[in-house]
């Protein structure tokens, strides 16, 4: 079975400074890796995924996550955030050979201070 | 182009009432698909729809939940009875394909169900 473990609910910082959001995965089959963002009072945004390659991923908003396999990891971090980066990011998982389930983690609120 | 629409955004029902959720996916995707959040835990899936056709039901509750996807265009999620633990956030998706490789599934806003 896959699972997705975010080890932190929430995570508060000041703006501008570096966030890390941390995603662990445990699965006997290869997946595919995302991380969802959903701003307040709106649905589920992509934020980037893995697919194969590269294991830095770029996505929108500055972010990105780097992939590892040895540690079944998959991080989300930002270098500078802002108050428009308030919000609650889900990291995710799809099996290889499944064409339906996205396995989510709980979610890590992210607030931003001034 | 309109996204992933959900009616209604919220609703309250006393448990053993019955409450449908509406979908709207995008025009043109295939696939649709029902997710619920229970209590701030994870987002779980419980259903994926190809056009008219059930996929993978694997994720759905109990016997208490019915959807149905008639013509393969807007989808509905049937509660009867409604139960306290069927509280929460219910999330629609859609794809032109799976979401694997390329293509992305779009999530509408939510309804949020509170059965008291």
């Amino acid at each position: 079975a896959q699972s997705v473990t975010q080890l932190d609910s929430q995570v508060p910082v000041f703006e501008e400074a570096p966030v890390e959001l941390r995603c662990n995965y445990s699965s006997s089959v290869s997946v595919y890796l995302f991380w969802y963002v959903q701003y307040p009072n709106q649905g589920l945004q992509l934020l980037l995924k893995y697919l194969s390659g590269s294991t830095l991923v770029k996505g929108i908003n500055g972010f990105e996550a780097e992939f590892n396999k040895s540690q079944t990891s998959f991080h989300l971090r930002k270098p500078s955030v802002h108050i428009s980066d308030t919000a609650e990011y889900f990291c995710a998982v799809i099996r290889y050979s499944s064409a339906s389930k996205i396995i989510f983690g709980s979610g890590t609120r992210l607030s931003i201070r001034p | 182009e309109a996204g992933v629409t959900q009616f209604p955004s919220h609703s309250v029902i006393e448990k053993g009432q019955t409450v449908t959720l509406r979908c709207d996916p995008i025009s043109g995707h295939d696939n649709l698909y029902w997710y619920r959040r229970v209590m701030g835990k994870e987002i779980k899936f419980l259903l994926h729809f190809v056009k008219e056709s059930k996929q993978d039901e694997s994720g759905m509750p109990n016997n208490r939940f019915l959807a149905e996807r008639t013509g393969g265009t807007y989808s509905t999620l049937k509660v009867q009875p409604a139960e306290l633990e069927d509280s929460g956030v219910y999330f629609c998706a859609s794809s032109r394909r799976p979401p694997q490789s390329d293509t992305e599934a779009f999530f509408g806003q939510g309804t949020r169900l509170t059965v008291v």
